[in-house]
């Protein structure tokens, strides 16, 4: 089975700095999706980024972007000049490219913004 | 296209008492999933339907949950004599090969 992990629970970055959040995950699958969403207070999971395992180059959405070393299997998030609405749980999720396509989750890391 | 749709936004009931839940998905996607989501924690799986007919079940979802998707439409879950440890968030997604879409959730408080 797959199995997703986020080794910081928490995390804290100062308004316009710069915060990479971790990913590891594993699996025998060699096809298959990564992404990255976050969960504000309000509990709504949004998409932040997508990133497909057959994609040698990194998914980038405007101050967003991901390092993504499949042979590690490592799927990082980079948020650059952070804004305080950039507050919320953020999750790691991976999902097969067969099946079902249900999405596994890691167990999340709450982002603080400081001003 | 106004999103999932999750009714009730909350829900409290005693232990013991049947409840049910419903998702509006958008109106074009074939997939739709279920999961549910303990404080502190990502989602968990619960079950998955491609258009109505019901293709994976965890094994988290025992013999009191049931889920139904009527004629490829919206979706609803119900729980049958209901535990404390069902207190939880429960999100319906749904979505194609591309991508998924979240609704707000349901949380379930039981007493």
């Amino acid at each position: 089975a797959q199995t997703v992990t986020q080794s910081q629970p928490e995390m804290s970055v100062q308004e316009a700095e710069t915060v990479t959040l971790s990913c590891t995950y594993d699996t025998s699958e060699s096809d298959y999706y990564l992404f990255w969403y976050k969960q504000p207070p309000s509990r709504q999971m949004i998409l932040v980024i997508r990133q497909e395992a057959y994609k040698q180059q990194n998914a980038t959405e405007n101050r967003f972007s991901v390092n993504f070393q499949k042979a590690a299997k490592s799927f990082s998030l980079k948020i650059s000049d952070s804004q305080l609405g950039d507050a919320a749980m953020y999750f790691c999720a991976y999902r097969g490219a067969q099946g079902a396509q249900k999405l596994v989750f890691g167990q999340g890391t709450r982002l603080t913004i400081n001003p | 296209d106004t999103g999932v749709s999750q009714n009730p936004r909350h829900k409290i009931t005693k232990r013991g008492q049947n409840v049910t839940f419903r998702c509006d998905p958008i109106s074009e996607h074939n997939r739709l999933y279920w999961y549910r989501q303990t404080l502190g924690q990502g989602p968990e799986f619960l079950t998955y339907f491609q258009n109505e007919a019901q293709l994976e079940k965890s094994r988290l979802l025992s013999d009191r949950f049931s889920a139904e998707r009527p004629k490829g439409s919206f979706s609803t879950l119900e729980i049958q004599r209901t535990e404390q440890g069902d207190s939880a968030m429960y999100l319906c997604a749904s979505g194609t090969n591309y991508g998924y879409t979240f609704g707000s959730g349901t949380r379930l408080t039981v007493v």
